[in-house]
């Protein structure tokens, strides 16, 4: 069985900074690790993911995300934030059912 | 390619009401889920389906009731609407195997009163 966890409710981020999101997994067996990004009332779009291989996944829209076995953590990141990015950011365990972290709401202001 | 389609967009229903939300998808894909969005709860999972015929409870399933009769559909029942149960729900599909992401519809604002 696999979980997610987003310690972060909110991150508040000038345009032109570099942007982190972060999220934490527990894990019985290889991870699969997934984040995804909804903006305001639309559905949830796929941004990247994490199987097997390089610990750096690049992903849609200059995203990427770092994965850290020692730390049980799979962080999004972006080296410079736009206004654009404003947007609820999920990372997500697809095995089985597709659990979701609770979210994280990104503002990025110009 | 129309991908997940949900209708409808917009349903105010009355206490004790029921309905159908309805979920198709063209791509052939053997899973299908239904999660609801709530402010602060981030998404939680009603119930899902690993190919036609077979369906199973998720997070929070009760109130609602799913039938998969064929891979593109995958309708969600509400028998008797609750308020609780007002929230954004959004159909997701996705291919066997667990390193395809799943692709989601664009939801359905339900208002119960």
């Amino acid at each position: 069985a696999q979980s997610v966890a987003q310690p972060e409710d909110q991150v508040n981020v000038a345009e032109g900074n570099p942007l982190t999101v972060k999220c934490t997994y527990s894990v019985s067996g290889n991870p699969y690790l997934f984040w995804y990004v909804q903006y305001p009332n639309r559905g949830l779009q796929f941004l990247l993911k994490y199987i097997t291989g390089d610990n750096l996944v690049k992903g849609s829209y200059g995203f990427e995300a770092e994965f850290n076995k020692s730390q049980t953590s799979f962080h999004l990141k972006k080296p410079s934030a736009l206004v654009s990015d404003s947007a609820l950011y999920f990372c997500a365990d697809p095995w089985g059912k597709l659990q979701f972290g609770a979210g994280t709401q990104v503002v990025v202001t110009p | 390619n129309a991908g997940v389609t949900q209708t409808p967009k917009f349903q105010v229903l009355k206490t004790g009401q029921s309905m159908t939300l309805q979920c198709a998808q063209d791509m052939n894909h053997e899973y299908m889920s239904w999660y609801r969005q709530d402010p602060g709860m981030g998404l939680r999972l009603i119930h899902y389906s690993v190919g036609a015929g077979i369906t199973d409870q998720g997070e929070v399933p009760n109130g609602y009731n799913v039938s998969r009769s064929t891979t593109e559909d995958f309708p969600l029942r509400l028998l008797s609407a609750a308020p609780s149960q007002t929230s954004v729900y959004f159909c997701a599909s996705r291919p066997t195997g667990q390193d395809y992401g799943y692709t989601f519809g664009s939801g359905t604002r339900l208002t119960v009163v």
